[in-house]
């Protein structure tokens, strides 16, 4: 248990239906980091904050994704009208004020959508 | 842009047996590397980490050498254990965390 927690840790929806995961960095955290990890391949990056602001996204992070960390503690991640390709294990990562090498992994959340 | 490439698995070996996993990086800088593990049903750990050329990075018997001049970091343990079975990712650091896809190892007993 690296002290980063993620809820839920699965999740099965329908097509089209709206999910929303929360991830809480482990205290005074100020980087937080979101993954997408699909079967078979690594973790491919989605975006990130430094405290509560959003320093960069990556391409995967479609018009229907949205991430926000809004008092720069805990931050949610929120898939808009599901597709089947957005099943994945979707990771959280923090890192602490003045070393970002290693980042501390939550579990995952597991999504499946039908 | 940046990436990690490292060898294709699954790869089977027996306990006690030496065990090397190639990995080979495209970056712009000198970034960090990492090698990360994912036991089954658990989430990503740090195994061992290099922050800069000639490094060696360390940890359950593990290690890994950052090589500049052949922009490698490949995995090596001298005696495997059946507990070592787990899938290994190679990554660097550029801010975001940049992982190679992994490699599944199984050692029988």
């Amino acid at each position: 248990d690296t002290g980063v927690s993620q809820d839920p840790r699965h999740k099965i929806t329908k097509r089209g239906q709206n999910v929303t995961f929360r991830c809480d960095p482990i205290s005074e955290h100020n980087r937080l980091y979101w993954y997408r990890q699909t079967l078979g391949q690594g973790p491919e990056f989605l975006t990130y904050f430094q405290n509560e602001a959003q320093l960069e996204k990556s391409r995967l992070l479609s018009d229907r994704f949205s991430a926000e960390r809004p008092k720069g503690s805990f931050s949610t991640l929120e898939i808009q009208r599901t597709e089947q390709g957005d099943s994945a294990m979707y990771l959280c990562a923090s890192t602490p004020r003045g070393n970002h090498n290693e980042q501390f992994f939550g579990p995952g959340t597991r999504l499946t959508v039908l | 842009g940046d990436s990690v490439t490292q060898m294709e698995g699954p790869v089977t070996l027996s306990e006690e047996a030496f065990l090397t996993i190639n990995c080979t990086y495209t970056a712009t800088g000198y970034p960090s590397l990492f090698w990360y593990v994912q036991y089954p049903g658990e989430g990503l750990q740090l195994l061992l980490k290099a922050t800069k050329a000639d490094d060696k990075g360390s940890n359950k018997g593990f290690e890994a050498t950052y090589r500049k001049e052949t922009t490698s970091f490949h995995l090596e343990k001298g005696s495997v254990q059946v507990s070592d079975s787990a899938v290994y990712f190679c990554a660097l650091r550029d801010d975001k965390i940049i992982f190679g896809k992994g490699t599944r190892l199984h050692i029988l007993p």
